[in-house]
């Protein structure tokens, strides 16, 4: 069955540090995969998204996250954490040629100390 | 462009009722898929539409239903609520059926007393 973990519930950094959030899935095809942010009360933003090609992805407010097949997983990182960063982010795979009707993991939270 | 709309934005009721939540889509987008999201099971799929047919639904009792009307805006139903339901549902939209990202609405609170 496809699914998504993220082994981290919660993770602190500091201001000014660099972030990684691990990701891994299980999906039988090339899975489409995506990070999403989510602040408290609102919707989700995309981040970023592979489909194909190049493993490494560029996203928004500076987040990049590279594919490994072999190790089966999706892992965003971000060179230095500003303040306003910290949320929940949520890696999810789309179920389908679509890259829709999306697998969620359960979530890591960000925190940021100053 | 307008993102996501979804309305109400809260929404208070009692076992038994029944709901209707509903989305409108960026426009020019004509799938519309429906999650729920609470703090046990996290992000869920319920289902997807396009063109106004169901393409996928995810492992939901028959209390919960939708549909697209031919605008592309959806609604989704919930019937015989249960103290379960509870929960932030959030609508998404894409464009089309091949390699799309979903964009997020603001989600519907419901909260069943």
């Amino acid at each position: 069955a496809q699914s998504v973990t993220q082994p981290d519930i919660h993770i602190t950094v500091s201001e000014g540090a660099s972030l990684e959030l691990r990701c891994n899935y299980s999906y039988g095809a090339t899975p489409y995969l995506f990070w999403y942010v989510q602040s408290p009360g609102q919707g989700l933003q995309l981040l970023l998204k592979y489909f194909s090609g190049d493993t490494l992805v560029q996203g928004i407010k500076g987040f990049e996250a590279e594919f490994k097949r072999s190790q089966s997983s999706f892992n965003l990182r971000k060179p230095s954490v500003h303040w306003s960063d910290a949320a929940e982010y949520f890696c999810a795979v789309g179920a389908n040629q679509a890259g829709t009707a999306l697998i969620f993991g359960k979530g890591t939270t960000l925190s940021v100390s100053s | 462009k307008a993102g996501v709309t979804q309305t109400p934005r809260y929404l208070i009721k009692t076992r038994g009722q029944q709901v209707t939540l509903s989305c409108s889509p960026i426009s020019g987008h004509r799938s519309v898929s429906w999650y729920q999201q609470t703090p046990g099971q996290g992000l869920q799929f319920l289902f997807e539409y396009f063109s106004e047919t169901q393409r996928n639904k995810g492992n939901f009792p028959g209390r919960f239903s939708g549909r697209q009307f031919s605008n592309s805006r959806s609604e989704m139903n919930v019937s015989t609520l249960e103290l379960g339901d509870s929960a932030l549902y959030l609508c998404a939209s894409s464009r089309g059926v091949f390699e799309e990202t979903q964009y997020f609405g603001p989600g519907t609170r419901l909260l069943v007393l």
